[in-house]
């Protein structure tokens, strides 16, 4: 079935350093969504990646999407203590069931201010 | 528009309980879905729903089922609870299935131990 991969799985940074997460599925996804989950909240979701090879920025975040669309990254320049808290990406497979969306394992990020 | 809720907050049970955890969204969504969360393994789907009536099993759906009568509630029952069901529980909803609208909105989620 299809599976999705996220590296690492934990990252701790000293503030201002950059941080990235990298998700690989093993089939193709129709898109990738990313969420992100602050310590003892629930996932909120940031983001939508549809095209083979689109880039999309928020502010500080840059979102990748791999032009084989299988994999994809996320990247923050100059973390904040507000970056704080777990991504995670889903993916949604083209060829099995289109509603099914299969998140990663997420990354852990923390800050030292 | 309260979004999404989950009652309740938190369970204990016993091995061999059966229960219900309860999820609802007023906003009128079509897509709704459960998925439970264990330290390092993400987030796991367990069943969704494409519409009241449809319902079909996610990647790990032994011990659980589930119906959608209305648009808006989503339960989920463990029939036999077992201590591997301890976990975070979380219900989830977006507008579609479809390739727009379908950013999902989650719940504030269940806390379930089981004994």
């Amino acid at each position: 079935g299809q599976q999705v991969m996220q590296i690492p799985q934990y990252q701790h940074v000293q503030e201002g350093e950059d941080f990235t997460t990298y998700c690989n599925s093993s089939t193709t996804l129709s898109n990738i969504q990313w969420y992100k989950q602050r310590p003892g909240g629930h996932p909120v979701f940031l983001i939508q990646l549809v095209k083979s090879g689109e880039v999309k920025k928020q502010k500080r975040l840059t979102f990748q999407f791999g032009e084989a669309k299988k994999n994809s990254s996320l990247h923050i320049t100059a973390t904040q203590t507000t970056d704080v808290g777990t991504y995670f990406c889903a993916g949604r497979g083209l060829w099995s069931s289109a509603s099914k969306i299969i998140f990663g394992s997420g990354t852990r990020l923390s800050i030292r201010p | 528009n309260a979004g999404v809720t989950q009652t309740p907050k938190f369970q204990v049970l016993k091995t061999g309980q059966s229960m219900t955890l309860q999820c609802a969204q007023d906003m009128n969504h079509e897509y709704m879905s459960w998925y439970r969360q264990d330290p390092g393994m993400g987030l796991r789907l367990i069943h969704y729903s494409v519409g009241a009536g449809i319902t079909d099993q996610g990647e790990v759906p032994n011990g659980y089922n589930v119906s959608r009568s209305t648009t808006e509630d989503f339960p989920l029952r463990l029939l036999s609870a077992a201590p591997s069901q301890t976990s975070v529980y979380f219900c989830a909803s977006s507008r579609t299935s479809g390739a727009v609208g379908n950013e999902q909105f989650f719940g504030p989620g269940t806390r379930l131990t089981v004994l």
